[in-house]
Order: C-alpha cells, then sequence, then structure tokens
C-alpha cells in the first residue's frame, strides 16, 4: 500500500510568485496535517483537514497561506506573495481519524527555497 | 495547551554504546506521547506510541521508551547503537484535538 506521497519534492521561487504544494493522504484516512519544518527546528502545526472540512485555521502563519482538500483526498497548501521567511520543508501527514491518539502518517515533504 | 521539550539539540554516541534521549512534557491529564525518527531528507517515521498501560513502551529497530507521569517524561533509548540510527528525532505529545506538538528535536551523531 501507498503512503503518503508530496509533490513536488524540491520547489524554489522567486520572492512574491505563488506556490502550490499538494498532498496525497493514505487512502482511507480522513484527517490531513500540514506542517512546517524550518532548517534545525521542529515542526510547526499549521492546519489539518477532517474529511474536507478545516475546523482550526488558526495555526497558519498569515493570510497568505491556504489549503484546501477535495473531499478525502488530495489536500493542496498555497503559499501566495512568497517571502524569503517561507522557505522551510513543509511536511503532510494523514491519520485514520482527526484525534491526537492516532498515529500521523508521515509523507517526504516538500523543501521550498524562496529566492 | 500541550507543549514538549527535547533539552539536548544533539547528541553523539560511539556506535555500540547505549542511548538516552530526553523528553518532557507539559500536559493536564495523561497524554498520547509519540516518538518519531527523521532521516535526511525523509519523513518522519514513527518509533513506538505510547496511550495507556505499561509505562515501558517497546517500538521498531530495538528502541523503547518509558513514561514516567510524576517526572513529567518520556525518554527513549536504546542498549546498543547502531551507525544506522543517526538521524534526529523528535517526540511529540498528542491530546484529544488533533494538533500533536512536537519537541524541537535531537540530532544523533554516531561515531564509528
Amino acid at each position: 500500500g501507498a503512503g503518503v506521497s508530496q509533490s513536488p519534492s524540491n520547489k524554489v521561487t522567486e520572492k512574491g510568485k505563488d506556490v502550490e504544494l499538494r498532498c496525497d493522504p493514505i487512502s482511507g484516512h480522513t484527517a490531513l496535517y500540514w506542517y512546517r519544518q524550518r532548517l534545525g527546528q521542529g515542526l510547526e502545526f499549521l492546519i489539518y483537514f477532517q474529511g474536507n472540512s478545516a475546523p482550526d485555521k488558526s495555526g497558519l502563519p498569515s493570510d497568505r497561506f491556504s489549503a484546501e482538500r477535495t473531499g478525502e483526498s488530495v489536500s493542496t497548501l498555497t503559499i501566495q506573495r512568497t517571502q524569503q521567511e517561507d522557505s522551510a520543508v513543509y511536511l503532510c501527514a494523514s491519520s485514520i481519524a482527526a484525534q491526537g491518539a492516532y498515529e500521523q502518517y508521515f509523507g517526504p515533504g516538500t523543501r521550498l527555497t524562496v529566492t | 495547551a500541550q507543549s514538549v521539550t527535547q533539552p539536548d539539540i544533539h547528541i553523539t554516541v560511539s556506535e555500540g554504546a547505549s542511548l538516552e534521549l530526553r523528553c518532557n512534557y507539559s500536559y493536564g491529564a495523561t497524554p498520547y506521547l509519540f516518538w518519531y525518527v527523521q532521516s535526511p531528507g525523509q519523513g518522519l517515521q514513527l518509533l513506538l506510541k505510547y496511550f495507556s498501560g505499561d509505562t515501558l513502551v517497546q517500538g521498531i529497530k530495538g528502541f523503547e521508551a518509558e513514561f514516567k507521569r510524576s517526572q513529567s517524561s518520556f525518554n527513549l533509548r536504546k542498549p546498543s547503537v547502531h551507525w544506522s540510527d543517526a538521524a534526529e528525532y523528535f517526540c511529540a505529545v498528542g491530546a484529544t484535538h488533533p494538533d500533536m506538538r512536537f519537541g524541537a528535536g535531537t540530532r544523533l551523531t554516531v561515531k564509528p
């Protein structure tokens, strides 16, 4: 069975451009999470989906960040007007349900570099 | 709100030596506790988890962790480290809220 996949694996973009990061969760997982990992730091929670609903968007760093999910499938994290401080690895994870007891399965991440 | 502290940013051990990585958490009730490992360029892989019951938890790759409520700790141990264990290790705490909190990580270097 396939794990969580993310694309692209690497993205270099110029400051001010918009980027879209994609996550394909494990089939059957209703919950999907996005995290940001800056160089040498831990994981910063951004947003989670239960189904296609995002009950809590307070972790998104600014209104330049948005995310959507189609049903219980693919999710897209969009960063508009990218800034250099957006450079990081963006990790996606999925779990059976959106509850802290359930293990999260992580994708390999998208390394975003803003020049 | 729950939080996690990993006091050691970087640890170096010799191959074959024992290992203990520290993790302290802050949470009002019994949390769900996890240890993940991240190899360079990879996503995070779950090593082990604690929900309830036996406070000594066995995981993959020969790792174990012990939950100590009185110390709010969940330290990761391995009796004999292999060179392939060199990686970044993250402790995480979860609760009923899906917002799993991760520590800043401990980077493990293994000397030959």
